[in-house]
């Protein structure tokens, strides 16, 4: 079956700019989580959501958004970019929630400029 | 002081050497969870605990409610173990949100 699809891949913004992440979960899976991982923070919980709902939020400002669309498939968009931002943006997606082991994305590595 | 403290934070092992390492919490927890990650990204989750201890292949990995403390062990390491392990735990107010430990370098060599 098909993991966790990330796009795009890799993408480079400017400072002010916005950006949109993807994130495809696996097929059944309902709950979508977003992390960000930097050298200087390590990888930082971003929100959760489920069945389109975003059930848990970490301590990112407004910039930082999400949404997660009735096939399950979620977005972020980061608005008005900092150079701060550029980080890998990770994903991951549960069946449903409670004890369930995560299945990661590969990735979006953003380089803002 | 962080919430999840690991230990050590680089290690580096022979073939064949065990390997053990530290995740210690300071909240409440509902489960906790042992990723790896290698050069390049891609992160792959190696247990969810709760409580006791699970095994998988040449993996083990333990935790101790009350102590707050849980240790991941490599047995019979290989090159192909290089990676940073990382803990992450989910407090138990907040259901899936995850707090990550700052990761364990390990490079193991041939």
């Amino acid at each position: 079956k098909a993991g966790v699809t990330q796009t795009p891949r890799y993408l480079i913004k400017t400072r002010g700019q916005q950006v949109t992440l993807s994130c495809s979960p696996i097929s059944g899976h309902r709950s979508v989580s977003w992390y960000q991982q930097t050298p200087g923070q390590g990888l930082q919980f971003l929100f959760e959501y489920f069945s389109e709902t975003q059930r848990n939020k970490g301590n990112f400002p407004g910039r930082f958004s999400g949404r997660q669309f009735s096939n399950s498939r979620s977005e972020m968009n980061v608005s008005t970019l900092e150079l701060g931002d550029s980080a890998l943006y990770l994903c991951a997606s549960l069946k449903d929630s409670g004890a369930n082991v995560l299945t990661f994305g590969a990735g979006s590595r953003l380089t803002v400029l | 002081k962080n919430e999840v403290e690991q230990s050590p934070q680089n290690l580096t092992a022979q073939e064949g050497e065990f390997i053990t390492i530290n995740c210690s919490y300071s909240v409440g927890i509902s489960a906790l969870h042992w990723l790896q990650q290698h050069p390049g990204g891609g992160i792959v989750s190696l247990f969810m605990l709760s409580s006791g201890k699970k095994k998988h292949g040449r993996l083990i990995a333990t935790i101790n409610i009350q102590e707050k403390h849980s240790s991941l062990h490599i047995t019979a390491s290989h090159p192909r173990d290089s990676a940073v392990y990382i803990c992450a735990v989910e407090e138990r107010e907040y259901g899936n949100k995850l707090v990550f430990g700052a990761g364990t370098i390990l490079r193991v060599k041939s």
